[in-house]
């Protein structure tokens, strides 16, 4: 049972444009989101987050946006650099801080910038 | 400042066999997780260590065990090894009072299950 969905594999962008990365969730008891990004060869690295409190954060070129009625959230990428281009991991937890929060992830989304 | 660090970054092992993962965590964290990737997938949750107990743990079965040592490095052990196991396995540390769900991966150690 996948509870924190990508149902988007792969997303090609031109550079300078906006990429738009999509991410749905089921467990209504989820109250922390974040993006990771990975490259080949490397651990993931951690980009944003957004409590459930919010309904969007902003952290330079990237904002998170959180619909909990939806259960969706999305990551905004503007402007979008061929340095972005990576794999993309949504995840939840179910608690915000503390020692014992777990994350659940995504399957990933490949986004490619093309120069 | 040494990020967190796993080794080996590859292995090969057959079916049946065991095999022992090492992470030492970023400098100042004190909680260890780690994580399986399998090709394609996003990493899943196996278990989380903090003051050298297990404190959270994943569905994965007992051929999963872990250890938290005093500094704070860990090490994965899988025994009787399947060809399903083969997989990259993530490390990530936090500091624990300030934890926001915001980990520290290490590169991976890639296990291929021949």
């Amino acid at each position: 049972d996948q509870q924190v969905k990508q149902n988007s594999p792969s997303l090609s962008v031109q550079e300078g444009r906006i990429s738009i990365l999509n991410c749905d969730y089921t467990n209504s008891m989820f109250d922390y989101f974040l993006w990771y990004k990975k490259y080949p060869a490397e651990g993931p690295t951690f980009l944003i987050s957004i409590s459930s409190i919010k309904d969007k954060n902003e952290d330079g070129r990237f904002t998170v946006f959180l619909n909990k009625s939806a259960k969706h959230l999305s990551l905004h990428i503007v402007p979008s650099q061929p340095g972005d281009s990576a794999v993309y991991f949504c995840a939840a937890s179910p608690n915000y801080g503390g020692a014992t929060n777990k994350l659940i992830f995504g399957t990933g989304t490949l986004l490619a910038v093309q120069p | 400042d040494a990020g967190v660090t796993q080794s080996p970054t590859h292995l090969i092992k057959t079916r049946g066999q065991q095999v022992t993962l090492r992470c030492s965590p970023k400098s100042g964290h004190d909680t260890v997780s780690w994580y399986q990737q399998a090709l394609g997938q996003g990493p899943q949750f196996i278990f989380q260590y903090y003051e050298e107990e297990e404190r959270q743990r994943g569905n994965f079965p007992d051929r999963f065990s872990g250890h938290q040592f005093p500094n704070y490095s860990s090490e994965l052990n899988v025994n009787a090894l399947l060809l399903g196991d083969s997989a990259l396995y993530l490390c990530a540390s936090s500091k624990n009072v300030l934890n926001t769900g915001e980990l520290f991966f290490g590169e991976g150690s890639r296990l291929t299950v021949l």
